[in-house]
Order: C-alpha cells, then structure tokens, then sequence
C-alpha cells in the first residue's frame, strides 16, 4: 500500500493567515493526488484533483502544488468557516489511501 | 446535480453482516465512465477506502477487507451496495459513498454517511 503521511497532524492559525499543509507519498504518484476538506460531522469534500487543479466552485485562496512524492495545499488567507480538517488521498494505485489529517484549528 | 445518500441499519450484531446501500439521485448510475464507491471512517480517526465498482460490476477491494466485502450495483434502482461480513466493534465506523470520477480518480461527490456501530 503507498502510505501517505500529513504534517503537521493539527496546526493553529488566525483568520487572514497563510497556512501550507504538506503530503508525503511513499512512492511515486506523478499527480495522482486530490485534497479534501471535513468539517466536523459532515463528509469529506472535495478541493483539489491531480494534485493542482481547484475543484469547480472552490475559492481560489486554495492551492495545490507538488508532483512525485511530495504535495502541498495552501490557504493563502484563512477565512472562519476554513477551520476544518483536511486530509490528502492518492488515487494512483489500489488500495486507495488517505493522509492521517491536518487539523486547521483557531 | 448528483447526490448519494447511504441507508441501511445503525447497528448491527457482532459476527452477523453489515448491509448498507446507496442511491444515487439526479442522474443516472449508467451515465459517464464513473466507479462507485464505499469509505469508511471510526469516530476520531481518518479515513479508509473499503472499494469500489463500475456499472458492469467489475469491481476493485481493499485486500484488508477483502474476504470480508461484496460491492454490488443495482442500476435499475439507481443503487449500490456494501455488504461485510462477519463484523466486530472494528468496523464501528461512519460509511460513505462516493462517486470516483474523472481520469486521475477523485471522489465527488461523497454522500452524507451513515453510522454504524456494531454491539451486542
């Protein structure tokens, strides 16, 4: 299984800061990587495929970068309702996997 | 705009089998070259993928489930479906359903999940 490991586990921030959330891949995926966002009792949903591309209707403060085995996903100004965890997920390969999470705390 | 919502039932036995299903509304399950599937997550923790299956049933598992799982479709309802075998309180978990799109394979869009808690 490619395993794939976030940092920082949770990080605090305030509103208006720019915050980077780092995936790391144990192999190569090329781009084979999407971002997701969770708030607390809701499904996951999605922000960013093939590691760089902003999903439909997603602000653009979002951003995503990284090719290989190491990804980014960027918030460039925190807005409040962007308090939520954020998990990464390669979609190369079976099984699916996902980053443990990024609490993005106040 | 396609929406899934899981059903089935919020708790079930130790040992006996976990059945859940996902209907899919605002388009058809036939449409587009999608693979549905199933994401499972304990309370507190991250996020597992449990498999997934195209209209024409091929389907792909996590082999940490494998023996367990049978992902099935049922497109005449515009449904598919979880069954696990053999539950314990590891399989205690919100379940999802999502559709896997496009050519580098994301999830969208994610039902609103289901509980699941498996005691006696």
């Amino acid at each position: 299984d490619i395993q794939m490991t976030q940092s920082p586990s949770s990080v605090s921030a305030s509103v208006g800061d720019r915050v980077t959330i780092t995936c790391r891949a144990s192999q190569d995926i090329s781009i084979w990587l999407a971002w997701y966002q969770q708030k607390a009792g809701r499904a996951p949903k999605l922000l960013i495929y093939a590691a760089s591309s902003v999903q439909s209707g997603v602000p653009s403060r979002f951003s995503g970068s990284g090719s290989g085995t190491d990804f980014t996903l960027t918030i460039s100004s925190l807005q409040p309702e962007d308090f939520a965890t954020y998990y990464c997920q390669q979609t190369n390969t079976f099984p699916r996997t996902f980053g443990q999470g990024t609490k993005l705390e106040i | 705009q396609v929406d899934l919502q899981e059903s089935g039932p919020g708790l079930v036995k130790p040992s006996q089998t976990l059945s859940l299903t996902c209907t899919v509304s605002g388009g058809s399950i036939n449409s587009g070259s999608y693979y549905w599937s199933w994401i499972r997550q304990p309370a507190g923790k991250g996020l597992e993928w449990i498999g997934r299956i195209y209209i024409s049933g091929i389907t792909n598992y996590n082999p940490s489930l494998k023996r367990r799982v049978t992902i099935s479709v049922d497109t005449s309802k515009n449904q598919f479906s979880l069954k696990l075998t053999s539950v314990t309180a590891a399989d205690t978990a919100v379940y999802y359903c999502a559709r896997e799109v496009g050519v580098y394979n994301w999830f969208d869009p994610w039902g609103q999940g289901t509980p699941v808690t498996v005691s006696s």
